[in-house]
């Protein structure tokens, strides 16, 4: 079993819709969760980090974590073309020097169309 | 951008040989990790350097290393190369306590 699992899509949604990835993870030693955004040929950019429990918003972006059940969302709302990338949950068990050890899940290719 | 350079941007080996591959930190940024992505895969943490020493590897062999240098340059090395090292190598680099890390653009290396 892989230590992070993500819905690997692809996913193709109409611009304006809202959109949903997700990603569950078996070791309960993770504190820190992540969504990066990733586009063609670039090096992948942090979006989202959190923590805890709960909702975090950012624009049109909201991570959902919930320890209990070991699943992590990153809702999108109002999608734009723009936002067609390949999306990466990732994890880390600390933070400090430690930060840098990332789990990723393998990345949801996502695309936005006019 | 992200103040992370990356370079080449690609790469042709054949199998067997080995390659050197080389990142550029931020000014203050004492950590920088390695990840390999193969195509249609999330990263893969290969190791991770604090203040040029090793700090953590994951699942790879030793014919990988790397090296961290004073003036935030690291480099990683690929010793007897195989055909599934192809893939996207990553580094990525912080500071202490940070909660962000930044990504290079990465190299593409195929092995032929």
């Amino acid at each position: 079993q892989k230590e992070v699992e993500q819905d690997p899509g692809p996913l193709s949604v109409p611009e304006g819709a809202i959109v949903s990835l997700n990603c569950t993870y078996s070791n309960s030693a993770f504190q820190y969760f992540m969504w990066y955004r990733q586009y063609s040929r670039k090096g992948p950019e942090l979006l989202m980090y959190t923590y805890s429990s709960g909702n975090k918003e950012d624009g049109r972006f909201t991570a959902q974590v919930d320890k209990s059940s070991k699943y992590i969302s990153l809702f999108i709302r109002d999608s734009q073309p723009s936002d067609s990338a390949t999306y990466l949950c990732a994890i880390t068990n600390a933070g400090g020097t430690s930060y840098g050890k990332l789990t990723f899940g393998q990345g949801t290719i996502l695309t936005v169309h006019p | 951008e992200t103040g992370v350079t990356q370079s080449p941007t690609h790469l042709i080996k054949t199998r067997g040989q080995q390659v050197t591959l080389r990142c550029s930190s931020q000014s203050g940024h004492n950590t920088v990790s390695w990840y390999q992505q193969a195509l249609g895969q999330g990263p893969q943490f290969i190791f991770q350097y604090y203040r040029e020493e090793e700090n953590g590897r994951g699942n790879f062999p030793p014919r990988f290393s790397g090296l961290q240098f004073p003036n935030y340059s690291s480099e990683l090395n690929v010793n007897a190369l195989e055909l599934d090292d192809s893939a996207l190598y990553l580094c990525a680099s912080t500071q202490t306590g940070a909660e962000t890390q930044y990504f290079g653009p990465g190299t593409r290396l195929l092995v032929l």
